[in-house]
Parts: structure tokens; C-alpha cells; sequence
């Protein structure tokens, strides 16, 4: 079946350090692939998607590119916030068979001043 | 505008009860999807629910799983007979979807918080 592999966490970086989250996904065909951002005590929202190849999301200074010959959808931002600070989960849905989303394990993000 | 709600927001009960958790999705959505949060664990799926098609239940781990979706809105998950194991935050999201597709954003509410003694 479908899978979504995050790289573990926790990340712990600077304040206006980069960061780069690794994802990569196996499908059967071209899923459309999200990041999800989960705030302490707070459930997951939407922080960007792209739903095919070469697609590049992007929202908050957040920006990843659906990249299909590696399957990949590494999440990256230039300067990182302490209020980035956060869980973000990668997550993969094929078009046909189920619909059902598929999430990586989620990768823990802490951003110190 | 209103965002989903779940209730309770955390539910403490013993061994071998019945819970009920509760979700309330945003108007207009379509699909309601339910999924279990272990600590360190990703999101697993538990039920999906789109339209008038047939609940997908294929992510329930055991029949002391259940749930229904009233008029196409409100959900209630039931978990009878509660083991130690079903301990966890429970996660309800619900998506627009007028057909399904793979495209649409899912919108999560706050989670319900169960444990179990």
C-alpha cells in the first residue's frame, strides 16, 4: 500500500536557521501531497500542498516542490521563527482505490531563541 | 467561520466501559474522516465517511469500533469495552469534497484526548 517515510525528529535549530524536513512517498500513481502543521494543543491544519508533479507549494515562508522522479516533497523554509516551533506531518492521497490519506509519523520542529 | 469542534476534549474512563466522542464537522462539508493519535505515532485512519456513499471502515482495529454520521453532519464514534490499548488522541477532519477526489484540503478539529485506566 501507499506510505509516507518523515525524517525523525526532533529537529532542533536556531532562531533564522534553514530547515529542511525530508518526505518521500510510494504510490501506484500520482498522489496529491500535503503538509500539515499540528501547534501544541491545537489539531493539524494545512500548511501547503501541491497536486502534481513539479507543483510547488508554498505559505508562510514555507515551500515545497512536488518532485516525482525522486518521490519526494521535502519541506524547506530560509529562516525559521521560535513560533515555528511545531509538529508537521507529511501526507500522500491517490485519486482512485480508496481516497483514504496516507500520514508520515510526523517530525517535531523546535525553535530556540 | 466555524472550524470542526470535537467533545469531549478529554474523557477519562476505566476499563471496560463504553465512550462516545463526538465530532461536529464544518457546514457544508461532505466528508468526515476519523483518525487515532498515538504519542510518537503518525495518524492512523480509523473510518471515512463521504456523501451518501457507504462508510469506508476499512481502518477500525477491532469491532468494539463504531461509528455513524447523522444527516450527513454531526459524527459519533463509539468505543465499547475500553482496553488500556485504546488510549489516545482521537482526531475528526472533515473536507469538502463534493465528489471524491484527492485534491482537498481536510480541516482537523482539536482532538479528543482519551484515556483509559
Amino acid at each position: 500500500g501507499d506510505s509516507v517515510t518523515q525524517m525523525e525528529g526532533p529537529v532542533t535549530l536556531s532562531e533564522e536557521a534553514f530547515l529542511t524536513i525530508n518526505c518521500t512517498y510510494t504510490a501506484t500513481g500520482y498522489p496529491s501531497l500535503f503538509w500539515y502543521v499540528q501547534y501544541p494543543g491545537e489539531g493539524l491544519q494545512l500548511l501547503l500542498k501541491a497536486t502534481k508533479a513539479d507543483d510547488k507549494g508554498s505559505n508562510k515562508g514555507f515551500e515545497a516542490t512536488y518532485r516525482k522522479e525522486t518521490t519526494s516533497f521535502h519541506l524547506e523554509k530560509g529562516s525559521v521563527q521560535v513560533s515555528d516551533s511545531a509538529v508537521y506531518f507529511c501526507a500522500s492521497r491517490e485519486a482512485g482505490g480508496s481516497y483514504i490519506p496516507t500520514f508520515g509519523r510526523g517530525t517535531s520542529l523546535i525553535v530556540h531563541p | 467561520g466555524a472550524g470542526v469542534s470535537q467533545s469531549p476534549s478529554n474523557k477519562v474512563t476505566e476499563k471496560g466501559k463504553d465512550v462516545e466522542l463526538r465530532c461536529d464537522p464544518i457546514s457544508g462539508h461532505t466528508a468526515l474522516y476519523w483518525y487515532r493519535q498515538s504519542l510518537g505515532q503518525g495518524l492512523e485512519f480509523l473510518i471515512y465517511f463521504q456523501g451518501n456513499s457507504a462508510p469506508d471502515k476499512s481502518g477500525l482495529p477491532s469491532d468494539r469500533f463504531s461509528a455513524e454520521r447523522t444527516g450527513g453532519s454531526v459524527s459519533t464514534l463509539t468505543i465499547q469495552r475500553t482496553q488500556q490499548e485504546d488510549s489516545a488522541v482521537y482526531l475528526c477532519a472533515s473536507s469538502l469534497e463534493r465528489e471524491r477526489t484527492a485534491t482537498d484540503t481536510q480541516y482537523f478539529g482539536p482532538g479528543t484526548r482519551l484515556t483509559v485506566l
